[in-house]
């Protein structure tokens, strides 16, 4: 069965302080991998989207890295600020039909002063 | 450019009622989408459609009904709505299923008691 597996569910760090996702999937065939930042009581933001050749991807202080080979992903958080505090799901595309998104459970990431 | 619009943004039913969650997109995308999102799990597909006319089953289908009478709106229809249809709904669009950017809605709180 097509899963996307993500850790740790839930993270609390400091101010300033930098902390990484990790996302594991089963899914076949692949497409892509998507990382979305969702804030509490809103709906999902795409922050990056990484095909099989990619291995890296930045938007601002977010860094996601993909490995295709053992089927994970990470999201890389620099100098965390207080607006990062969100729910960060893990996406990823299996190819073909409509190409269905199996979504993970999301990490709760919390970052206090 | 509003993106894409989910009215209501909060609805209480009671047990048995039928209601619209109203979804509409200005951007001229083909693709649209369902979701519910439930505590600890991802997102899930309920209905899909890649064009006006033309409408599909997802993953969670049962007790939903969708329509595509025009590109720009996609409503869903609880029937006989259950206390199991307790969620919070996203509509989302992009230009190509598995699009590479995917627009979702703000969603919708829906209580059945």
């Amino acid at each position: 069965k097509n899963q996307v597996e993500q850790s740790p569910q839930s993270l609390i760090i400091l101010e300033g302080k930098n902390c990484t996702l990790q996302c594991n999937y089963t899914v076949s065939p692949f497409s892509n991998l998507r990382w979305y930042k969702q804030d509490t009581g809103r709906g999902p933001v795409s922050l990056t989207i990484m095909t099989f050749s990619e291995n890296t991807k930045s938007n601002g202080r977010y860094t996601a890295t993909l490995d295709a080979d053992t089927k994970q992903s990470s999201l890389h958080i620099t100098a965390s600020q207080l607006s990062d505090s969100a729910s960060y799901i893990c996406v990823v595309s299996e190819l073909g039909g409509y190409n269905k998104l199996i979504f993970g459970a999301g990490t709760r990431l919390a970052v206090h002063p | 450019n509003a993106g894409v619009t989910q009215t209501p943004k909060f609805q209480v039913l009671k047990t048995g009622q039928s209601m619209t969650l109203q979804c509409a997109q200005d951007m001229n995308h083909e693709y649209m989408s369902w979701y519910r999102q439930d505590p600890g799990m991802g997102l899930r597909l309920i209905h899909y459609s890649v064009g006006a006319g033309i409408t599909d089953q997802g993953e969670v289908p049962n007790g939903y009904n969708v329509s595509r009478s025009t590109t720009e709106d996609f409503p869903l229809r609880l029937l006989s709505a259950a206390p199991s249809q307790t969620s919070v709904y996203f509509c989302a669009s992009s230009r190509t299923p598995g699009g590479n950017t995917i627009y979702f809605g703000e969603g919708s709180w829906l209580t059945v008691v």
